[in-house]
């Protein structure tokens, strides 16, 4: 399998620019999860899905940020309009709950680095 | 939300074993504790949780205090390439992972 995949790499946009970040989970993981890590916070939860439908999005910062799971295969995060405090790298991670133990164990994407100027 | 503690960097020479400590002494009787590592500029690896008792995988070994209140991570014969920032974190109900500063850990060759 690939692992998550996540587009762009990196991104550099103006302020007021819309920003799309892409994610494809592992096929066959039925949770996706966004993340936001900078130096000063650490990892932060954003939102996360359970097939196809978001459960949790206490961790949106505000009505700027919006993310999307059309289909199993395929997420966005979407932010509009950006400014320079969104920076930071993004990462997409998925999962498989594991019905016997209880948990499941994320594995997380290479990450997207976004600066807004 | 259980908070955690660990050291900010760590040596260790190039096929020792490497004893990385993390301190949760808040954290709920049915959180887990998972360890990643984050190379850098990558994501986030996934190495190995537990909930109680002691743990290992092809990674590593999970050691949990009685207690609960701490553990350790041990990767038994450390080679350059896990030279990375470790990572604990308590999992629950919340489905979240929460990283702190995390441990640098520094193979040595």
């Amino acid at each position: 399998d690939a692992g998550v995949i996540q587009s762009p790499r990196h991104e550099v946009t103006e302020m007021g620019q819309e920003v799309t970040l892409r994610c494809k989970p592992i096929s066959g993981h039925d949770y996706l999860f966004w993340y936001r890590q900078t130096m000063m916070r650490g990892l932060e939860l954003l939102i996360y899905f359970n097939n196809n439908v978001p459960i949790d999005d206490s961790g949106m910062p505000e009505d700027r940020f919006s993310a999307k799971m059309p289909n199993a295969s395929f997420s966005t995060l979407k932010i509009q309009p950006s400014e320079p405090r969104d920076s930071a790298v993004y990462f997409c991670a998925s999962s498989l709950l594991d019905v016997a133990g209880g948990t499941d164990t994320q594995y997380f994407g290479p990450g997207t680095r976004l600066t807004v100027l | 939300d259980a908070k955690t503690t660990q050291p900010t960097s760590m040596d260790c020479a190039e096929g020792r074993a490497a004893n990385l400590p993390c301190n949760h002494s808040t954290i709920s009787g049915n959180e887990y504790v998972y360890w990643y590592r984050q190379i850098h500029s990558q994501g986030p690896q996934y190495i190995i949780h537990g909930l109680k008792n002691n743990e290992t995988n092809e990674m590593a070994s999970l050691i949990i205090t009685e207690d609960r209140k701490s553990s350790t991570l041990i990767l038994p014969h450390a080679t350059l390439r896990d030279t990375a920032v470790y990572y604990c974190s308590p999992w629950g109900s919340a489905r979240q992972l929460t990283f702190g500063s995390g441990t640098q850990l520094t193979v040595l060759p």
